[in-house]
């Protein structure tokens, strides 16, 4: 099992860019989370999806959208690239039950100029 | 307030125990967290705790949870340089899609 993978790994944008990062999960989880870390500031909640065909809102939605089409997959869209998206990006993803617990993907760096 | 609040540095000496502390919001919250994270690499889950318990211990680790005073700990015995990274506290809390609320990260430096 790959587990919770995500691509690309690094990438530089230049402001009013557009890019979609991966995530992908082979542990057939209902639920899927994107997150950004700053420095600092912990790791806060993008959206999640708490099934295929589903996403919702999490804590700093605003300049992020994300599609969930496929149950293994989860899409971070950036339509138009701020320098303040700059931030380590992590993907997530968790089974209801048990004790709840989220398994991380290595994250994608991204940086915007 | 809304925020989980943990120091944000602690050093130690290897062979010492570190205790790292951290502050929850919500008295709801029914499992608390324990992750790790090494340099340029993702969460890893190191442990939690239901929150009708007390403590847990796992190995090197045991968590104490206080829930009069939303206070959650690690604390890791004989302390070593693998130890060296940033440890984040976590609530569940309740409402759909299981959401986790993290604190700031305390970065533990384990010296010889």
């Amino acid at each position: 099992n790959a587990g919770v993978t995500q691509t690309p790994k690094f990438r530089v944008l230049k402001t009013g860019q557009s890019m979609t990062l991966l995530c992908a999960q082979d542990m057939n989880h209902e639920y899927m989370y994107w997150y950004r870390q700053d420095p600092g500031m912990g790791l806060r909640l993008i959206h999640y999806s708490v099934g295929e065909g589903t996403t919702a809102k999490g804590e700093v939605p605003d300049g992020y959208n994300v599609s969930r089409l496929k149950k293994q997959n989860f899409l971070l869209g950036l339509e138009s690239a701020a320098p303040s998206q700059t931030s380590v990006y992590f993907c997530a993803s968790s089974f209801p039950g048990r004790a709840y617990e989220q398994y991380f993907g290595p994250g994608t760096r991204l940086t915007v100029t | 307030g809304e925020d989980v609040e943990q120091s944000l540095f602690l050093s130690v000496r290897e062979g010492d125990s570190s205790v790292i502390n951290c502050t929850y919001t919500d008295s709801s919250s029914t499992y608390l967290y324990w992750y790790k994270q090494e340099p340029g690499a993702g969460l890893q889950l190191l442990t939690y705790i239901f929150s009708n318990m007390d403590m847990k211990q796992d190995q090197r680790l045991t968590v104490l949870l206080n829930k009069k005073d939303k206070h959650l700990s690690l604390r890791i015995a004989d302390t070593q340089t693998g130890d060296s990274a940033i440890y984040f506290c976590a609530e569940r809390k309740e409402g759909g899609g299981n959401k986790l609320t993290f604190g700031t990260g305390t970065q533990l430096k384990v010296e010889l």
